[in-house]
């Protein structure tokens, strides 16, 4: 089955600076990879999401790009701000069905 | 759009008890609905995938019989935690995929199970 792997575990960042998640992944089938922001005690949030069938995607102040040669993935967050500070997780899919997520990461914007 | 409501948030049961839990999309037709379980600072863990009319796929290492999973439609999947124990506590979160995006998952709010 599919592995995902997470780094770091956490991650504490200055306000205004670059945060960057990355993620690997084992199963070469798998085609889709979304990304999650979870604040404490509430559900996750979908905020970027790639398809196999391209490198980068952008929105904003969030990029992700994916390297499908390496399996691997990454989340760049530019301009940090302290509403920023959540978990974040990745994921692997083959799509529709179902997830498996990284381990997760612990952002902190420090003001 | 693709909003999932889940219900009840937070619920407090003895020992013994069974506890059922609701997942509903509630501008969309789940295709597929998942439930997860997530303990405190950690990942979610998959725990069945459940698609309308058929009987749940449950992940390695998860009682069928425990945890209880009937979709009964498009828009409602529910949860059932039966004879509840304490080491059952945890936030259950369920999702749904469907609607204009099939890809993606879309979660609930949780629901915060504690087994006195």
């Amino acid at each position: 089955g599919e592995n995902v792997e997470q780094h770091p575990s956490t991650l504490s960042v200055q306000e205004g600076d670059s945060a960057v998640i990355k993620c690997t992944y084992s199963d070469s089938a798998s085609n889709y990879f979304p990304w999650y922001k979870q604040e404490l005690g509430k559900r996750p949030q979908l905020i970027i999401d790639i398809r196999s069938n391209v490198g980068e995607k952008k929105d904003q102040r969030i990029a992700v790009t994916l390297n499908k040669t390496a399996k691997h993935f990454s989340l760049h967050i530019t301009e940090t701000q302290p509403e920023d500070s959540a978990v974040y997780f990745c994921a692997a899919s083959m799509s529709g069905n179902q997830f498996y997520f990284g381990t997760g990461t612990s952002l902190t914007v420090i003001p | 759009g693709a909003v999932v409501s889940q219900h009840p948030s937070r619920v407090i049961c003895k020992s013994g008890t069974s506890v059922k839990i609701e997942c509903r999309s509630l501008d969309f037709q789940a295709t597929t609905m998942f439930w997860y379980r997530q303990f405190p600072k950690q990942s979610l863990m998959l725990m069945a995938t459940s698609n309308e009319g058929s009987k749940a796929t449950y992940e390695q290492g998860v009682e069928k019989d425990k945890f209880l999973i009937n979709h009964a439609s498009l828009t409602l999947s529910t949860l059932t935690v039966t004879s509840a124990h304490p080491e059952d506590s945890s936030f259950y979160i369920c999702s749904a995929a469907g609607g204009g995006n099939t890809d993606t998952q879309y979660f609930g709010p949780g629901t915060r199970l504690t087994v006195l």
